[in-house]
């Protein structure tokens, strides 16, 4: 899988948006797009993925820039539960069965 | 929230000893993952499976075995622990696999080889 590279940590007040970035300039035509969130003392959650176009479900947005070397998670409205480590992932359409986890971004909510 | 739940949630054991984790799912789902996850690793992966049966190795295999007899039991076991076998270890289940898949975890094992 390609690489991705993210902050190493971002502060947001709560019921304020979050932008959350992320870059994957080896990006190829056929990876998509992943994010998983995990919080304190638990396993990591899927939050949302895409693979040109913007996507939005309940929990958030993808936006996905045109050239697709890279996209924005958005929170819309972050509470103090939305405080994580945030995991930006490419994932082939063929891929093995690694899914591999960086660093991510650590975000603190402030209330 | 996906129907995952791993057993022991903590185990304490001394170096040299057997032990077995257990990953159970009512989602129904083929495919089913052992991760283990160190602070400065990320999330490895230890080995898979597939189907009743079928698993492989993942990345780092090494020191473990793996069996699921039944599509909702997925087992991890250390032989002979080892200290560097400490670690919290999450299971994963998915109903596809490849770029459109999406995976949802347990909520881990936290295992102290002493």
């Amino acid at each position: 899988d390609a690489k991705t590279t993210q902050p190493n940590s971002m502060e947001s007040n709560e019921e304020e948006p979050v932008h959350l970035p992320c870059n994957h300039s080896t990006i190829s035509g056929t990876d998509y797009i992943h994010w998983y969130r995990q919080l304190p003392s638990q396993g990591p959650e899927y939050v949302i993925h895409g693979l040109t176009s913007n996507v939005n479900n309940r929990m958030a947005s993808l936006a996905i820039a045109e050239d697709r070397k890279s996209s924005t998670l958005i929170l819309h409205r972050a509470t103090l539960r939305d405080a994580a480590v945030y995991y930006c992932i490419l994932r082939a359409h063929n891929a093995g069965n690694m899914l591999t986890f960086g660093g991510g971004t650590r975000l603190m909510v402030k209330p | 929230d996906a129907g995952i739940t791993q057993s022991p949630r903590h185990k304490v054991t001394e170096t040299g000893t057997p032990v077995t984790l257990r990953c159970h799912q009512t989602e129904n789902h083929r495919y089913m993952y052992w991760y283990r996850q160190d602070p400065g690793h990320g999330l490895r992966l230890i080995h898979y499976s597939y189907g009743v049966k079928d698993t492989d190795k993942g990345e780092v295999s090494d020191g473990y075995s793996v069996s699921r007899s039944k599509t909702e039991d997925f087992l991890l076991t250390l032989e002979s622990a080892t200290s560097s076998q400490t670690s919290v270890y999450f299971c994963a289940i998915s109903e596809s696999r490849g770029g459109n898949e999406k995976l949802f975890f347990g909520s881990g094992t936290q295992l102290s080889v002493l």
